[in-house]
């Protein structure tokens, strides 16, 4: 089946700008997770959804950072006033959620470029 | 809070030799262990993982077994290929309330004919 699919795959914006980053999880997924792979801080965890609960945010580095995940399925991250530290690999996985030790798959990533 | 810790890199070995990349972690309770490598223009992809302690992950010819007592999930393999140079990521999952993956800060392999 299909795996889980982020667009845009590359970003160019600059400094100041909005950008908005999308995740398609598999398909029965109910569990997404952001990740932000850097050079200076690695693989980082951002926020995580899990049904209709109200999402785990403890990751985000600052409020310039949101993410919606609508119907359950399709979420986007949203970066305001973007800044050239966030500048990365911004990555999405999602998990079935039958126990937590499932295996998170992850999308190719969305490389984000601040200029 | 949570920590992973991988083996300064990176690592150049010939085609055959053998592979140790070591891992170790600190966590609360009983997290369970995973490696994920990341193929050169590729995405992440689970290697293997391991849920309780003494167990055994292996796959592609890749083994790690998780040891409570050393707090640690080194990644083994007899005889390396070309096509195993990649980026290996060591990392857990404390079982908390997000089951959110802490990662390494993953370690190049290169691997030559």
């Amino acid at each position: 089946g299909a795996g889980v699919s982020q667009s845009p795959s590359n970003k160019v914006t600059e400094k100041g700008k909005d950008v908005e980053l999308r995740c398609d999880p598999i398909s029965g997924h109910t569990a997404l997770y952001w990740y932000r792979q850097s050079l200076g801080q690695g693989l980082e965890f951002l926020i995580y959804f899990q049904g209709n609960s109200a999402p785990d945010k403890s990751g985000l580095p600052s409020d310039r950072f949101s993410a919606e995940r609508t119907g359950g399925s399709v979420s986007t991250l949203t970066i305001q006033r973007t800044q050239q530290e966030d500048s990365a690999v911004y990555l999405c996985a999602s998990r079935r959620e039958i126990a937590g030790t499932d295996t998170q798959y992850f999308g190719p990533g969305t490389r984000l470029t601040v200029l | 809070g949570d920590s992973v810790t991988q083996m300064e890199g990176p690592v150049t070995l010939s085609e055959e030799a053998f592979l140790t990349i070591n891992c170790t972690y600190t966590a609360t309770g009983y997290p369970s262990l995973f490696w994920y490598v990341q193929y050169p223009g590729e995405g992440l992809q689970l290697l293997l993982k391991a849920t309780k302690a003494d167990d055994k992950g292996s796959n592609k010819g890749f083994e790690a077994t998780y040891r409570k007592e050393t707090t640690s999930f080194h990644l083994e393999k007899g005889s390396v290929q070309v096509s195993d140079s990649a980026v290996y990521f060591c990392a857990l999952s404390g079982g908390g309330a997000n089951s959110k993956l802490t990662f390494g800060k993953g370690i190049t392999l290169s691997v030559r004919p």
